[in-house]
């Protein structure tokens, strides 16, 4: 049973312009969401965060978005360039104890110049 | 130093061979993790140390053995491996319990021949 899921394998997007790649999740325990990215042959790198006691949180062209009762979030690029061409992971996971972070399956973003 | 080193980056060993995946962080995080990898999958947990103290095994297979020498280190043994296991290993570090999400070393690509 996937928990995290990202329902777009690929996306494109021209340069300049917003991409906005999804999450959904099933476990309503799950209250603190990561993004990663990840470059080909690279581990994956921490991108942004946010709380299940927020809605919103924005660094610099990230801003990722959290709707609980929907069970969703979401990660706006914007402007959209180039070297932003990555797999993007989402995770997910319980705040008590040690996290343990549950990985959706990534989305292969890719801005075309 | 932010990284997380991993060695070897790449590794082909046969299924009666014994080797090891080696990890290091300098960055004073007390938990360490692996994770596996599979193409087009996302990242599964392996194994969490805190305090150099194993506190999760995600049922794997004995044939994989985790050992965290100190603080710094962590190790993966590998004995009797299947083709199946041929992946990507991930290491990663946090602070503590890892709320903040993990730092990930670049991975160990491994195939079982």
């Amino acid at each position: 049973d996937q928990q995290v899921k990202q329902n777009s394998p690929s996306l494109s997007v021209q340069e300049g312009r917003i991409s906005i790649l999804n999450c959904d999740y099933t476990n309503s325990m799950f209250d603190y969401f990561l993004w990663y990215k990840k470059y080909p042959a690279e581990g994956p790198t921490f991108l942004i965060s946010i709380s299940s006691i927020k809605d919103k949180n924005e660094d610099g062209r990230f801003t990722v978005f959290l709707n609980k009762s929907a069970k969703h979030l979401s990660l706006h690029i914007v402007p959209s360039q180039p070297g932003d061409s990555a797999v993007y992971f989402c995770a997910a996971s319980v705040t008590s104890g040690t996290y343990k972070y549950i990985f959706g399956t990534g989305t292969r973003l890719k801005v075309l110049a | 130093d932010t990284e997380v080193t991993q060695t070897p980056k790449h590794l082909v060993m046969g299924m009666t061979n014994k080797k090891s995946l080696k990890c290091e962080q300098h960055m004073g995080h007390r938990a360490m993790y692996w994770y596996k990898q599979k193409a087009k999958k996302p990242p599964e947990l392996m194994f969490v140390y805190s305090y150099e103290k194993l506190s999760i095994n995600e049922s794997v297979p004995s044939r994989f053995s985790p050992e965290c020498p100190n603080s710094s280190l962590l190790n993966l043994h590998l004995h009797a491996l299947q083709p199946e296991d041929s992946a990507l290993y991930l290491c990663a570090s946090s602070q503590t319990n890892g709320v903040y999400g993990y730092t990930f070393g670049s991975g160990t690509r491994l195939t079982v021949v």
